[in-house]
């Protein structure tokens, strides 16, 4: 089983609303973290937010919040009044195991967004 | 720019050949981490060092070797390279924290070509 799932290849918004991209995970273990990426055309990866497994609040990081649902095992970004600039791929990752040693990405996310 | 160092930026090399890449992480990180980032295999974990010690290992082939030097550079050697060996390789660096936050600033990359 993947241990990450973006389910979104590409997605499309336009230019200052707000968008949701999807990743679900799969662990058994109680202690993990859940990171997201963003890699813009230039190539280099940028981290964006974290999310701990015991956090109880939903992490924000400026427009970037993420809506964790331990229970669903999700882990979605929401980028709120989208810029040009935030056209990139996006990956979700996790890191799990003894100290915290596994490391998984998602295959991403391509989002465009539209003038 | 993220602190992190990688050399050479770009890489062309025949099949059979052997590579080393270069990566410098941020000043105070103690963690090192590669990834190889391909077309068809999205972002794969390789390996990470931590204080010059092997900490994890990912989906690293027996072709592949990395070593954490007592300045904290490392190195990634890939040798009898294949055609499918071409792809993005990033190095991260973190502090190494066993738990909880501890995000990966990544490398600008190496783009390695193997004609």
């Amino acid at each position: 089983a993947q241990k990450i799932t973006q389910t979104q290849p590409g997605m499309f918004v336009q230019e200052k609303e707000a968008v949701t991209l999807d990743c679900t995970y799969d662990t058994s273990d109680q202690s993990y973290g859940l990171f997201w990426y963003k890699q813009p055309s230039s190539g280099e990866m940028i981290f964006l937010i974290y999310q701990g497994s015991y956090d109880e609040q939903n992490a924000t990081e400026g427009r970037y919040s993420l809506n964790f649902q331990k229970a669903r095992k999700s882990a979605n970004l929401v980028i709120s009044a989208s810029q040009l600039g935030d056209s990139a791929m996006y990956f979700c990752a996790m890191r799990e195991g003894l100290d915290f040693n596994k490391f998984y990405f998602g295959s991403g996310t391509k989002l465009n967004v539209k003038p | 720019d993220s602190g992190v160092t990688q050399t050479p930026k770009h890489l062309i090399t025949a099949t059979g050949q052997r590579v080393t890449l270069r990566c410098s992480p941020r000043s105070g990180d103690l963690s090192v981490y590669w990834y190889q980032q391909s077309l068809d295999q999205g972002l794969q974990f390789l390996i990470q060092y931590y204080n010059g010690e092997e900490r994890a290992k990912g989906n690293i082939l027996e072709r592949f070797s990395a070593q954490q030097f007592p300045d904290l550079h490392s190195e990634l050697n890939l040798s009898s390279l294949e055609l499918g060996d071409s792809a993005l390789y990033f190095c991260a660096s973190s502090e190494g924290k066993t738990s909880g936050r501890d995000e990966q600033f990544f490398g600008p990359g190496t783009r390695l070509t193997v004609l």
